[in-house]
């Protein structure tokens, strides 16, 4: 199986501020990675496919690149409806895994 | 606008069966080429992919749950079901029901139903 390891598992931050999360697989996965974010009492919501594709509908201060064994998702400027958990996806091989979540608060 | 809603048993006893049914509504369940999963979240913890069932019937589950595991599709009544036997404290959890695209290599899950929360007392 593989292991998603994200980091940090938690940080605070400025509205307006630059945050960057990193999720590292315990293999290379190419580009099957996604992201989603989910807030308190909520469902997760689907954010990013292929490690870099944005869904539509989500604002473009979402990006997230990377491959292989190296995996970021990034808000250019933190907004305070970007307060959330976010969680990485590998879609690499069954069974399917997430990353333990990295949650976003403000400072 | 397709929408999915989780219902079920929302307390079990160890050792009992838990029983979810997720209803599809807004479109047919046979429409598209997508898969039905579920996926859970132990109260303040990650993410759990349980298993999926495709429109065909046929199923994949997650190892460690292999076991134990059912899910099911009913097209007549345009909804998906999971089976879980053999209940513990470690299976409480919400359970969410979950649409992934059977089309795309990058199986991500792009609707979700609200979740729905199983504890296992006695």
């Amino acid at each position: 199986d593989i292991q998603m390891t994200q980091s940090p598992s938690s940080l605070s931050a400025s509205i307006g501020d630059r945050v960057t999360i990193t999720c590292r697989p315990s293999q290379k996965i190419a580009n099957y990675l996604n992201w989603y974010q989910q807030k308190p009492g909520q469902a997760p919501k689907f954010l990013i496919y292929a490690a870099s594709s944005v869904q539509t509908g989500v604002p473009s201060r979402f990006t997230g690149s990377g491959s292989g064994t190296y995996f970021t998702l990034t808000i250019s400027s933190l907004q305070p409806e970007d307060i959330a958990t976010y969680y990485c996806q590998q879609s690499y091989n069954f069974p399917l895994s997430f990353g333990a979540g990295t949650k976003v608060e403000l400072k | 606008q397709l929408q999915l809603q989780e219902s079920g048993s929302g307390l079990v006893k160890p050792s009992q069966t838990l029983s979810l049914s997720c209803a599809v509504s807004g479109g047919s369940i046979s429409s598209g080429a997508y898969s039905w999963n579920w996926i859970r979240q132990p109260p303040g913890k990650g993410l759990e992919w349980i298993g999926y069932v495709y429109q065909s019937g046929s199923t994949s589950y997650n190892p460690s749950l292999r076991s134990r595991v059912t899910i099911s599709l009913d097209r007549s009544a345009n909804h998906f079901s999971l089976i879980l036997t053999s209940m513990t404290a470690a299976d409480t959890a919400v359970y969410f029901c979950a649409r992934a695209d059977w089309g795309s290599p990058h199986w991500y899950f792009d609707l979700w139903g609200r979740g729905t929360l199983v504890s296992v007392s006695s």
